[in-house]
């Protein structure tokens, strides 16, 4: 049983082009998250929602829009894919806010060529 | 706002040598300390976590961690590390005004034979 399920897991597209990744937690938690994390490792909160609701909302360009159809899924869309947004993006839930234990999803690797 | 440092980009250690990884903390009340670990390509999954009570936490893998509040550092330590231990770690810190955690950048462990 997957907690934290993320698709794809490896995306290969080009400068300019849409994409989107999906997020999927079984834990009945109310807030999820989207990290970025570089080529160093360093890990930055991109976003938070809880009960679908926008709760944090990082510097962020707004060519990345996230989406929670329900608490259970919360989705990330890039536009105009640019060289700079090559990174990991992991997907993340925990029961009510981030003091609680975060349970991450195995990422999704992307690559702008 | 909250800030999480971690002292250490790299260490290396012999197998079954004892660990220390460093970890300070800025934060203005009773903070929410997470340990994490990043086996290579995979997800953040939690070792220990520590709120209130006793200030030594013990974790899974062998792993414990102290907070010691004069000196804002939540220190990870294990006796003796495995090959398996080696890793990426990361310190957290969970604010809760703001609703997120701030993860330090990371240290990257090396287990020698």
């Amino acid at each position: 049983d997957t907690a934290v399920s993320q698709t794809p897991k490896y995306l290969v597209t080009q400068m300019g082009n849409d994409k989107s990744i999906k997020c999927e937690q079984n834990l009945g938690h109310d807030t999820m998250y989207w990290y970025k994390q570089d080529s160093k490792k360093f890990l930055k909160i991109m976003f938070s929602y809880n009960n679908k609701e926008l709760i944090i909302n990082e510097t962020v360009p707004n060519r990345f829009s996230p989406k929670s159809p329900d608490k259970a899924h919360l989705n990330l869309h890039i536009n105009s894919l640019e060289l700079g947004d090559s990174a990991v993006y992991f997907c993340a839930s925990s029961r009510r806010t981030a003091t609680d234990t975060q349970y991450f999803g195995p990422g999704t690797r992307l690559t702008v060529l | 706002a909250q800030s999480v440092t971690q002292p250490d980009i790299h260490i290396t250690v012999s197998e079954g040598a004892s660990l220390e990884l460093r970890c300070n903390y800025s934060y203005g009340a009773t903070p929410y300390l997470f340990w994490y670990v990043q086996s290579p390509g995979q997800g953040l999954q939690l070792l220990l976590k520590y709120f209130s009570g006793d200030t030594l936490v013990q974790g899974i893998k062998g792993f414990e961690a102290e907070f010691k509040r004069s000196q804002s550092s939540f220190n990870l330590r294990k006796p003796s590390v495995h090959w398996s231990d080696a890793a990426e770690y990361f310190c957290a810190v969970g604010d809760t005004n703001a609703g997120k955690s701030t993860f330090g950048d990371g240290t990257t462990l090396t287990v020698k034979p």
